[in-house]
């Protein structure tokens, strides 16, 4: 089965509001993850990474959290934009092999309203 | 521009046919996957090659391959098209053999009728 998970498979926001999408990770030997944003009609684009010896990990109006107690990864996006909105995608990785594919969580469709 | 080019952006095929599906990396990148997006199964890995080589398969049916040619370029080849693989396939790249930092392509959305 899928090894990451999504909570929540919708999430509707204010513009400006504060986003937080959540994901659930079953591999504990995953050392990496990114977070990638699915507009329509285009492929995954990297939004941030991070990998497991970080907790935190800062980027433009967007931060990673990852908690490896509980298997857990989120992303959240300060003041929400209506271009924001899209399909976001949490995956995660395994290195240290010779296979380095990543793992795909189903996607949390966002919605921003103007 | 993500600079990973994919080729055709639609296709309409009948059952029992066979396609190919075409992925120019970016310029650099040596690595080259592919995906299948379906709504009921999400992302799956199929395959990835590096350097011309095959170096990790995923849930890859037996109908389909691929390769990757001298020039980097790589071809997905379907064949025996069922309904049920109507599907987004989408190619990314990176410039090492590893899954860091992919840049995905545009995709080519594949219809079976």
């Amino acid at each position: 089965g899928e090894s990451v998970g999504l909570h929540l498979p919708t999430l509707s926001v204010q513009e400006g509001d504060n986003s937080i999408i959540n994901c659930a990770y079953s591999n504990s030997a995953s050392d990496y993850f990114i977070w990638y944003k699915q507009e329509s009609g285009k492929g995954p684009q990297f939004i941030i990474d991070i990998r497991s010896n970080m907790d935190k990990r800062q980027g433009q109006r967007v931060t990673v959290l990852l908690n490896k107690t509980v298997k857990h990864l989120s992303l959240q996006i300060a003041a929400t934009q209506p271009g924001d909105s899209a399909v976001y995608f949490c995956a995660e990785n395994l290195s240290g092999g010779s296979n380095y594919k990543l793992t795909f969580g189903k996607g949390t469709l966002l919605t921003v309203n103007p | 521009d993500s600079g990973v080019t994919q080729t055709p952006k639609h296709l309409i095929t009948a059952t029992g046919q066979r396609v190919t599906l075409r992925c120019s990396p970016r310029s650099g990148d040596l690595s080259v996957y592919w995906y299948q997006q379906s709504l009921d199964q999400g992302l799956q890995f199929l395959i990835q090659y590096y350097n011309g080589e095959e170096r990790a398969k995923g849930n890859i049916l037996e109908r389909f391959s691929a390769q990757q040619f001298p020039d980097l370029h790589s071809e997905l080849n379907l064949s025996s098209l069922e309904l049920g693989d109507s599907a987004l396939y989408f190619c990314a790249s990176s410039v090492q053999d590893g899954g860091y930092g992919y840049t995905f392509g545009s995709g080519t959305r594949l219809t079976v009728v």
